[in-house]
């Protein structure tokens, strides 16, 4: 079974300084997609930032980027200049060829103005 | 980005009463679409995946005739909760998928159902 390990259950980061969050996942899968989404106050579900398997860049959007480690099944998401709009919960999720997605128990982000 | 519509947004029943909510992808078709639960500060429980025209395959230990799910177009799949009960009260949200590769999933607002 494929699992997805968020062990962080909240984190916090001053205004403007940046976070990272981390996950980790387990697969003997060579072919995935990894995902982190953003559930703010109002429980809306947003894709923050997609990455596949077999690209070895980092996926960037803006301020957010991953780290991906394959080797260390590590998917990590990191958010520069943090805005009080980024307070949210933050699901790491993996995807193995086309199936069913596999959340993170997420992580709960404070911004501290 | 894809936009995923669901109706109501919240609704309140009596206890044994039935409640549908209707999950609409507004502009692309979707094959699959998913059905979550999602209780206070947890992550999102799938409860069933929907296929266009097939019946839907529900996750071990979600009774499937008091949840039933009807997707009879690709831009559209409901969720009918079945003579509810108090502990059915929670967040369901729904999900939509692309039919391609990386098979990105777009979700709906939520719903949040409260049984009295």
């Amino acid at each position: 079974a494929q699992t997805v390990t968020q062990s962080q259950p909240e984190m916090s980061v001053q205004e403007a300084e940046t976070v990272t969050l981390s996950c980790t996942y387990d697969t003997s899968e060579s072919d995935y997609y990894l995902f982190w989404y953003k559930q703010p106050p109002s429980r809306q579900m947003i894709l923050v930032i997609r990455q596949e398997a077999y690209k070895q860049q980092n996926a960037t959007e803006n301020r957010f980027s991953v780290n991906f480690q394959k080797a260390a099944k590590s998917f990590s998401l990191k958010i520069s200049d943090s805005q009080l709009g980024d307070a949210a919960m933050y699901f790491c999720a993996s995807l193995f060829g086309n199936e069913k997605l596999t959340f993170g128990t997420g992580t709960r982000l404070t911004i501290i103005p | 980005g894809a936009v995923v519509s669901q109706h109501p947004s919240w609704v309140i029943c009596k206890s044994g009463t039935s409640v549908k909510i209707e999950c609409r992808s507004l502009d692309f078709q979707a094959t699959t679409m998913f059905w979550y639960r999602q209780f206070p500060k947890q992550s999102l429980m799938l409860m069933a995946t929907s296929n266009e025209g097939s019946k839907a395959t529900y996750e071990q230990g979600v009774e499937k005739d008091k949840f039933l799910i009807n997707h009879a177009s690709l831009t559209l799949s409901t969720l009918t909760v079945t003579s509810a009960h108090p502990e059915d009260s929670s967040f369901y949200i729904c999900s939509a998928r692309l039919g391609r590769p990386p098979y990105e999933q777009y979700f709906g607002p939520g719903t949040r159902l409260t049984v009295t």
